[in-house]
């Protein structure tokens, strides 16, 4: 039982290109999450997303940067004309669900994706 | 206030000793609470979930405080392995999703 996949899992970009990162959550989970973490930082809440539909998005910055999660395929997440401070870790995490509690309240985090902008 | 707010540390302990975190959280609808471990450059793994009674596994005691909207990670005769950073994470159920949130992390460095 294969758990949470991400790919790239090191990706290097040079400013102005674009950046996109996959997630294939755990088999039976539907709920994905992406988060960011800075060198030295904590995690960042970036998106929550159900299959077809953005659940919550009040972590993501405003411009260049999208998350889908289409019925079939991986989770995406979407950085377009990167910057240096876009330079972090990103991690997926999937969940089984929202019932019942507290069952579901596990996340299962893939290894992350490592972005470096040049 | 931060949704979920702890001390970052870094805490320094010799090997064997006890050592304790806090974590306070704002939300007091909040409904289900873990601690997760997080080593340097991997991802986080969950270590143990929080229970109203407190739960312990192993060296490790978890307790929950809901009046004061506080939870703790108790750790005993403290090992070198144990040298991560550690994080609240905080869950609440709103409109039938849950809204997951982490705390910053406590930094924990066991010394021989």
């Amino acid at each position: 039982n294969a758990g949470v996949m991400q790919n790239p899992r090191h990706l290097v970009r040079r400013r102005g290109q674009e950046a996109r990162l996959r997630c294939s959550p755990m088999k039976g989970h539907s709920h994905v999450y992406w988060y960011r973490q800075l060198p030295e930082e904590g995690l960042k809440f970036m998106v929550y997303l159900q299959k077809e539909n953005i659940i919550d998005e009040s972590g993501m910055p405003k411009e260049r940067f999208s998350a889908e999660f289409p019925k079939e395929g991986p989770s995406i997440l979407r950085i377009q004309q990167v910057v240096r401070g876009d330079s972090a870790a990103y991690f997926c995490a999937s969940s089984k669900g929202t019932a019942p509690f507290p069952n579901t309240g596990e996340l299962f985090f893939g290894e992350g994706s490592r972005l470096t902008v040049l | 206030r931060k949704e979920v707010e702890q001390d970052p540390g870094p805490f320094n302990v010799p090997e064997g000793a006890t050592v304790a975190f806090n974590c306070t959280y704002s939300n007091s609808a909040s409904q289900s609470f873990f601690w997760y471990r997080q080593d340097c450059r991997k991802e986080p793994k969950l270590l143990m979930s929080v229970y109203s009674s407190g739960n312990e596994d192993g060296r490790f005691t978890a307790q929950l405080n809901r009046a004061s909207q506080y939870i703790s990670l108790l750790i005993r005769d403290s090992k070198l392995s144990d040298s991560a950073t550690y994080l609240c994470v905080v869950n609440v159920l709103s409109g039938g999703y849950q809204k997951v949130t982490f705390g910053i992390g406590t930094k924990l460095q066991v010394i021989p």
